[in-house]
């Protein structure tokens, strides 16, 4: 147990839809990093948020946005879903937005879009 | 640039040892490993930093070479919990971490 949370745990959209993710931080951690894992795949860095901010973003389309808040949980939305958007999402949370730090991943959100 | 890893996937018997290797084009300032069971979130294992240092957890270990921009990842009479895909994420300078394709390791009675 990372003590990170990922709400749900599993979703179906169709196509053109909008979705929400969420993501609770461990005790102590300020930044939250947002990841896709396709079946199969390593996770891809989607973004980070760091205190509130935008702290780091992968090649993601406008499309994938996110928010951090004061709590330091974090949403992940993605608009206009597309087919290719089915996949695993996790988070993970670290004390700070080092690239020496330690990232414990949540349990996922699977995305399933129809 | 995403780190390269090798194997793709390797099969053992218990008590059997391996050797994971994560090859980068950049240069490197951590190298992080994480074990995935199927179906379940990354789980963290270790964390190297520029330095080449080697770290150690019970019967894995990792090194870090700077120069060669690489890591590898060594398991040592390997259990059946030790079952997973295996991933190396890398990160170097501003770069966030980015992971490798994942070597899957079967563990076989």
């Amino acid at each position: 147990e990372t003590g990170v949370t990922q709400s749900p745990t599993h979703l179906i959209k169709t196509r053109g839809q909008q979705v929400t993710l969420r993501c609770s931080s461990q005790s102590g951690h300020n930044t939250v990093s947002w990841y896709q894992q396709a079946l199969g795949q390593g996770p891809q860095f989607i973004f980070q948020y760091y205190r509130e901010e935008e702290n780091g973003r992968g090649n993601f389309p406008p499309r994938f946005s996110g928010l951090q808040f004061p709590n330091y949980s974090s949403e992940l939305n993605v608009n206009a879903l597309e087919l290719d958007d089915s996949a695993l999402y996790l988070c993970a949370s670290s004390r700070t937005s080092g690239v020496q730090e330690t990232q414990y991943f949540g349990p996922g959100t699977r995305l399933l879009v129809l | 640039q995403q780190p390269v890893q090798s194997p793709q996937a390797v099969i053992l018997r218990e008590g059997e040892d391996a050797v994971i290797n994560c090859s980068s084009s950049k240069a490197l300032y951590s190298v992080h490993w994480y074990r995935q069971k199927h179906g379940e979130a990354p789980v963290f294992l270790m964390i190297l930093l520029k330095g080449g240092e080697q770290k150690g957890h019970e019967k894995i270990s990792a090194s870090f070479n700077e120069k060669k921009q690489q890591s590898s990842l060594y398991l040592t009479a390997s259990q059946l919990s030790y079952s997973g895909t295996y991933f190396c994420g890398t990160a170097g300078g501003a770069q966030k971490l980015v992971f490798g394709q994942g070597t899957r390791l079967t563990i076989n009675p």
